[in-house]
């Protein structure tokens, strides 16, 4: 399976810190996208990251990546209740010209 | 502008029996898929449209089969449901790379 992996699977935090999440992935890719799932809903797009780049921003979401690792990382800082949602990684293989999605990490944002 | 639909919401079947789900989408994309939804395991692609007029399978064909009537619609059918079919699904649609997605729809075969 070329699926790539969130890490951690779950993770609970209080309001107001930052929450970061990661995702490995297993070959060569064209971009790497970050989504939401609130709860019984479908999936947000969140923010793409071409493997060119390094890093961007997007209001309080931050990705990075790193190619030689093949991770990449979303940190939401200053985290709301909100927030509280599933967080999925989609690669786009370079070999395969469709997008996987990982596991996704559930995150809790206590009040 | 509803962007994509689905349905129905929710469906329980019995083994054996058979449905078609339904997802139109008023965005004018190209490209329209249909995904899986299971505990601890993401979404895996069933099938996938790039254009009118074509299909393709995904990781997980196996057991449903697709029609893409126009641009706006591409539905997913069980023939014969069997209960490893229980799932959500999504249908979404892409335009170059990001993916819009439905509200899903929660299926269950018992």
């Amino acid at each position: 399976s070329q699926q790539g992996e969130e890490d951690p699977q779950a993770l609970s935090i209080q309001e107001g810190e930052n929450a970061t999440m990661n995702c490995s992935y297993k070959t060569s890719i064209n971009n790497l996208q970050w989504y939401r799932q609130n709860s019984g809903r479908g999936l947000v797009h969140l923010i793409l990251i071409r493997s060119n780049e390094r890093e961007k921003h997007s209001g309080r979401l931050r990705v990075t990546l790193d190619t030689s690792k093949k991770s990449s990382s979303l940190l939401i800082t200053a985290s709301r209740a909100a927030d509280t949602a599933s967080y999925f990684c989609a690669t786009e293989y370079t070999s395969y010209d469709k997008v996987i999605f990982g596991p996704g990490t559930s995150l809790s944002v206590i009040p | 502008n509803a962007g994509v639909t689905q349905t129905p919401k929710f469906q329980v079947l019995k083994t054996g029996q058979s449905m078609t789900l339904q997802c139109a989408q008023d965005m004018n994309h190209n490209s329209m898929y249909w995904y899986r939804q299971d505990p601890g395991m993401g979404l895996r692609l069933i099938y996938y449209s790039a254009s009118e007029g074509t299909t393709d399978k995904g990781e997980v064909p196996n057991g449903y089969n697709v029609s893409r009537l126009n641009k706006r619609e591409f539905s997913l059918r069980l023939e014969s449901a069997a209960p490893s079919q229980t799932s959500v699904y999504f249908c979404a649609v892409s335009s170059y790379y990001e993916q819009y997605f439905g509200p899903g729809t929660r299926l269950t075969v018992t």
